[in-house]
């Protein structure tokens, strides 16, 4: 069936530090690719996207760019701020399942 | 409102009760979807309407759980017989295309004691 798989445990980082979180998938289609973020006390909010392989998405000055050769989707920011502490979820749907799959998500904390 | 809308914010309610949940989703969205946010199995898909179609049920957990969706629009998702295994945060979406792109609400944190 169709997964996501981020990296193990939350990430803590200073700020203006440079931040990777990895998102390995599998499908089986040809999966649009998503990072949602989840702020404290907030709802869900779909941060970037891509929809076919090579595709960059970016947003706030994150990326992720689509990598069909290694099913990758890492998210990736250059410097980060104290208010980019969140839960960032990967995820992906494939067209004619329509759900989204979910990767079980990073906390990031980024202290001053 | 611009976005989707989910009530109540909280539900507190005793083992065995029966519940429901209510979403209103973004004006003009023919999709809508449940999913489950909870400690152990993170967030689930529950169940999918897309316009007249029949729902695609194949997340809901048991027998116990279902979900309609009234005009098109308003969705409510039912608990019957509720468990302390269903505490979570049940999250709707909706979405006006076909590929993927979901819009949450902000969720309905239950906890059944």
């Amino acid at each position: 069936g169709d997964s996501v798989t981020q990296m193990e445990g939350p990430v803590t980082l200073s700020e203006e530090a440079f931040l990777t979180i990895n998102c390995t998938y599998t499908a089986t289609g040809y999966p649009s690719l998503f990072w949602y973020v989840q702020y404290p006390g907030e709802g869900l909010q779909l941060l970037l996207k891509a929809t076919k392989a090579d595709d960059k998405g970016s947003n706030k000055g994150f990326e992720a760019t689509y990598r069909k050769e290694t099913t990758s989707f890492h998210l990736e920011k250059g410097s980060v701020q104290v208010s980019d502490s969140a839960v960032y979820f990967c995820a992906l749907s494939v067209q004619g399942n329509n759900r989204l799959a979910f990767g079980k998500g990073n906390q990031v904390v980024v202290i001053p | 409102g611009a976005g989707v809308s989910q009530s109540p914010s909280n539900k507190v309610t005793e083992k065995g009760k029966d519940v429901e949940l209510r979403c209103d989703p973004i004006s003009g969205h023919t999709a809508l979807y449940w999913y489950r946010q909870s400690l152990g199995q993170g967030l689930e898909f529950l169940i999918y309407f897309q316009g007249n179609s029949a729902p695609d049920k194949s997340g809901l957990p048991s027998d116990r759980f279902s979900a309609e969706r009234t005009g098109g629009s308003v969705s409510t998702l039912t608990i019957q017989r509720t468990q302390q295994e269903d505490s979570a945060v049940y999250l709707c979406a909706s979405s006006g295309s076909l590929n993927g792109e979901q819009y949450f609400g902000p969720g309905t944190r239950l906890t059944v004691t």
